[in-house]
């Protein structure tokens, strides 16, 4: 069964970078595509990137200059790093594997985080 | 960006009701839609794929439809276990985007 699972630091201090870690199991990353969205207060959901199963990246324009995904094969893991983070940052933020379709079939649980000094 | 609206943003119904939530996408995305099921602490569950395809394992109260570019998902037979945010997604083109969210509660 494919598992995905979020993990890193609840808050964040303005201005400094957010980095998370998604660890999957019951799949390997050298395969398909994987992203990163988030979720803010009020439920609306942003789609933040996604590396694929060669190590190539794509990011929302919206965050392009202040987002990197990159990843760990022998862990089969992959990482969000979110830079010069305000409080609009706040979110809750899934890792998601996407089908062969594109859509999103596997997801974490999520992890909140809140950006606070 | 495709802007998804997505209505109503919360909605009430009874017990064995037929529920409607619709996603308007501002142009051609084509049946690059899904459907997303959220409960309160967990992940989003896919529910409907390609507009009209039911996941395996969803319900077959479950049903999606497209008419230009409108999208639907209908409930039938509401039960307590539909609570929850529904999602609608377009992943026709990057950078993908979603609609702001439907919120279900039964009454």
């Amino acid at each position: 069964e494919v598992q995905l699972q979020e993990s890193g630091p609840g808050l964040v201090k303005p201005s400094q970078s957010l980095s998370l870690t998604c660890s999957v199991t019951g799949y390997s990353i050298t395969s398909n595509y994987w992203g990163w969205i988030r979720k803010f207060p009020g439920n609306k959901m942003e789609w933040m990137g996604y590396i694929s199963y060669s190590g190539s990246t794509s990011y929302n324009p919206s965050l392009k200059s202040r987002i990197s995904i990159t990843r760990d094969t022998s862990k089969n893991q992959f990482f969000l790093q979110l830079n010069s983070v305000t409080t609009e940052d706040t979110a809750t933020y899934y890792c998601a594997k996407k089908a062969g379709g594109d859509y999103f079939d596997y997801w974490g649980q999520g992890v909140m985080v809140t950006v606070s000094s | 960006d495709i802007q998804m609206t997505q209505s109503p943003s919360s909605m009430s119904a009874s017990l064995g009701d037929t529920v409607t939530i619709t996603c308007l996408a501002s142009q051609d995305i084509g049946n690059y839609l899904s459907w997303y099921q959220q409960k309160p602490g967990k992940s989003p569950k896919l529910m409907i794929y390609g507009a009209t395809n039911l996941e395996d394992g969803v319900p077959s109260r479950f049903s999606g439809s497209r008419s230009g570019s409108d999208y639907s998902l209908t409930i039938n037979s509401l039960g307590y276990d539909d609570e929850g945010i529904y999602h609608c997604h377009q992943y026709y083109e990057y950078p993908y985007t979603f609609g702001a969210g439907t919120k279900l509660e039964l009454k």
